[in-house]
């Protein structure tokens, strides 16, 4: 079986842009969460998507949103990036809430 | 807010010997606690995990402990070896699953 997918794995984008991420769980898993990693900050909630609902949301600014399609693959897409956002993405699957969570290699975003 | 602190930050040991790395979680509600290794440009892997009814799990050199009272648990490693050496991640989660909350790792050091 696949793991989870992430694309690109890495991004340089400028003060301003907008960026779209993109998640493919695990085949059969319908829960996708998303965390951004820093070196200050940790591991970071963002949201989670289950059957194409936000189920949770973590403390993020408006600029983060994410999405889930009908497949269960999710995108989530920063607006206005700023340079805080430079920062590893990680999206992680599982078959639904309560359960063991495997995580992509994450995407790499640098915002110059 | 939810919180999870974990300590210490670093911990450099020698090979053979043991490693506890300790978590205290603020919401009581909390019932499912994973640990994940992360090594160095990898994704984070689930290595262990507890759940509340549950006091401890034991998985070969790896242990969990949890006290609910207290609101803490320990990773214990026993007879350590050099690659083992990585950053641990604990975290709490309500519900078992869909949103994390990470301690900020700790960097476990095996020396030969």
């Amino acid at each position: 079986k696949a793991g989870v997918t992430q694309t690109p794995r890495y991004l340089i984008k400028t003060r301003g842009q907008q960026v779209t991420l993109s998640c493919s769980p695990i085949s059969g898993h319908r829960s996708v969460s998303w965390y951004q990693q820093t070196p200050g900050q940790g591991l970071q909630f963002l949201f989670e998507y289950f059957s194409e609902t936000q189920r949770n949301k973590g403390n993020f600014p408006g600029r983060f949103s994410g999405r889930q399609f009908s497949n269960s693959r999710s995108e989530m897409n920063v607006s206005t990036l700023e340079l805080g956002d430079s920062a590893l993405y990680l999206c992680a699957s599982s078959p639904s809430k309560g359960n063991i969570q495997y995580f992509g290699a994450g995407t790499r975003l640098s915002v110059l | 807010g939810e919180n999870v602190e974990q300590h210490p930050s670093t911990l450099s040991v020698q090979e053979g010997d043991s490693a506890v790395i300790k978590c205290t979680y603020s919401d009581s509600a909390s019932n499912y606690f994973p640990w994940y290794k992360q090594e160095l440009g990898k994704r984070p892997q689930l290595i262990i995990d507890i759940r509340s009814n549950v006091g401890e799990k034991k998985d070969q050199r790896i242990a969990v402990t949890l006290n609910k009272t207290a609101k803490h648990f320990s990773l214990h490693i026993t007879e350590t070896q050099p690659e083992d050496s990585a950053v641990y991640f604990c975290a709490a989660s309500i519900n078992q699953g869909g949103k994390l909350i990470f301690g900020q790792g700790t960097e476990l050091s095996v020396k030969p």
